[in-house]
């Protein structure tokens, strides 16, 4: 049984740039979280979909943003990138109640 | 106050004993609870979920839940050099269909040999 897809595993971008995460989860999961993990602050909740609806949104600026498809699959999107954003984004498939299977996470490095 | 609190560590713990993890929530309203363990450079993985007061046991693991207290706990026994992770404390969030996990940042624990 595949698990849960992240790609790419590692990027460096430049402040101001925008940049795109991929989460395919596991199949018959049709919930997906993301969580940005950082060492000062641990996990933190940044949105969860449910068949293509956005169903929870943490509290992050504007700048993060998220879909999913018909497939399930969802996408994290950041646009404007500060240095602060550098981080591990982890992308957690669910079949519901709280049960997480996480990604391997894409470690995210802004310069 | 913090939504999730647990004690940051490093707990250390010989071989062979018992090592006690612990986890405080502010929600009174909360329904699930899970600890999650992630070893350095991982992604966190389930091991334990408890949904009602007393405790529950899987293996060498036993987690305990006092709602009346707000308190969460996960015992590990005979601990094994293998178990040295962070373990992370979460809590679901008590309205239906909200799959949020709030997490505490994690007690390190290192496992002696």
């Amino acid at each position: 049984k595949a698990g849960v897809t992240q790609t790419p595993r590692y990027l460096i971008k430049t402040r101001g740039q925008q940049v795109t995460l991929s989460c395919s989860p596991i199949s018959g999961h049709r919930s997906v979280s993301w969580y940005q993990q950082t060492p000062g602050q641990g996990l933190q909740f940044l949105f969860e979909y449910f068949s293509e609806t956005q169903r929870n949104k943490g509290n992050f600026p504007g700048r993060f943003s998220g879909r999913q498809f018909s497939n399930s699959r969802s996408e994290m999107n950041v646009s404007t990138l500060e240095l602060g954003d550098s981080a591990l984004y982890l992308c957690a498939s669910s079949l519901g109640a709280g049960l997480y299977t996480f990604g391997s996470g894409t470690r995210l490095t802004v310069v | 106050q913090k939504e999730v609190e647990q004690n940051s560590g490093p707990l250390s713990v010989p071989e062979g004993a018992i090592a006690s993890l612990n986890c405080t929530y502010s929600d009174r309203g909360s329904q699930s609870f899970f600890w999650y363990r992630q070893y350095s450079g991982k992604s966190p993985e389930l091991i334990m979920s408890i949904y009602s007061n007393g405790d529950k046991e899987d293996g060498r693991f036993t987690a305990q839940l006092n709602k009346a207290s707000q308190y969460v706990s996960l015992l590990i026994r005979d601990s094994q050099p293998s178990d040295s992770a962070t373990y992370l404390c979460a809590v679901r969030a008590s309205n239906f269909g909200n799959e949020k996990l709030t997490f505490g940042t994690g007690t390190r624990l290192t496992i002696i040999p």
